[in-house]
């Protein structure tokens, strides 16, 4: 298996506009997780699912973000409109039992 | 008050000496316990799980105090290469993971 995979690596985008950070899980977890780390906060959970039903959501900053699991193997996380305190490493995370395994992480930039 | 807090360091040791590293919870009712590693501009990684009987991976060992809620690392030998953030890790029923803020460390030559 590949591992969890994320896409884009890096993404630079003018404020306002929609943003959208893609997430494949590693076939047969059944938890996804996404977190957003800043030097200022450190890492933050913001939502997870299992079984592809969104759990806990209270994470998420506000509306502008929202997220979506159509599927046992894709997630995405969407910021909408974009504002440059939104700049982050976002990282998706999925688990099978306890642990969990984490992507390589988008570098977001909003300028 | 944070559910899972560490100091966050910075350790500068030289090679060879061994370091703790100290975590508390909150959550009272938490049931998995992790230590993971992150390089700088990576993502974090399992390092190793925290039970309560304590266990050993090499020169890494981890404790668990449940009545104290309290999780430690410590790293005998250090390497150079152990220079990283060490993030404590508390998993509640249900699966939400909380991750603390992390600890740095530099092992100096």
């Amino acid at each position: 298996d590949a591992g969890v995979i994320q896409s884009p690596r890096h993404e630079v985008t003018e404020m306002g506009q929609e943003v959208t950070l893609r997430c494949k899980p590693i076939s047969g977890h059944d938890y996804l997780f996404w977190y957003r780390q800043t030097m200022m906060r450190g890492l933050e959970l913001l939502i997870y699912f299992n079984n592809n039903v969104p759990i806990d959501d209270s994470g998420m900053p506000e509306d502008r973000f929202s997220a979506k699991m159509p599927n046992a193997s894709f997630s995405t996380l969407k910021i909408q409109p974009s504002e440059p305190r939104d700049s982050a490493v976002y990282f998706c995370a999925s688990s099978f039992g306890q642990m969990s395994i984490f992507g390589q992480g988008t570098r977001l930039t909003v300028v | 008050r944070k559910e899972v807090e560490q100091d966050p360091g910075p350790f500068n040791v030289p090679e060879g000496a061994t370091v703790a590293f100290n975590c508390t919870y909150s959550n009272s009712a938490s049931q998995s316990f992790f230590w993971y590693r992150q390089d700088c501009r990576k993502e974090p990684k399992l390092l190793m799980s925290v039970y309560s009987s304590g266990n050993e991976d090499g020169r890494f060992t981890a404790q668990l105090n449940r009545a104290s809620q309290y999780i430690s690392l410590l790293i005998r030998d250090s390497k150079l290469s152990d220079s990283a953030t060490y993030l404590c890790v508390v998993r509640a029923a249900g699966g939400k993971s909380t991750f603390g803020d992390g600890t740095t460390l530099t092992v100096k030559p």
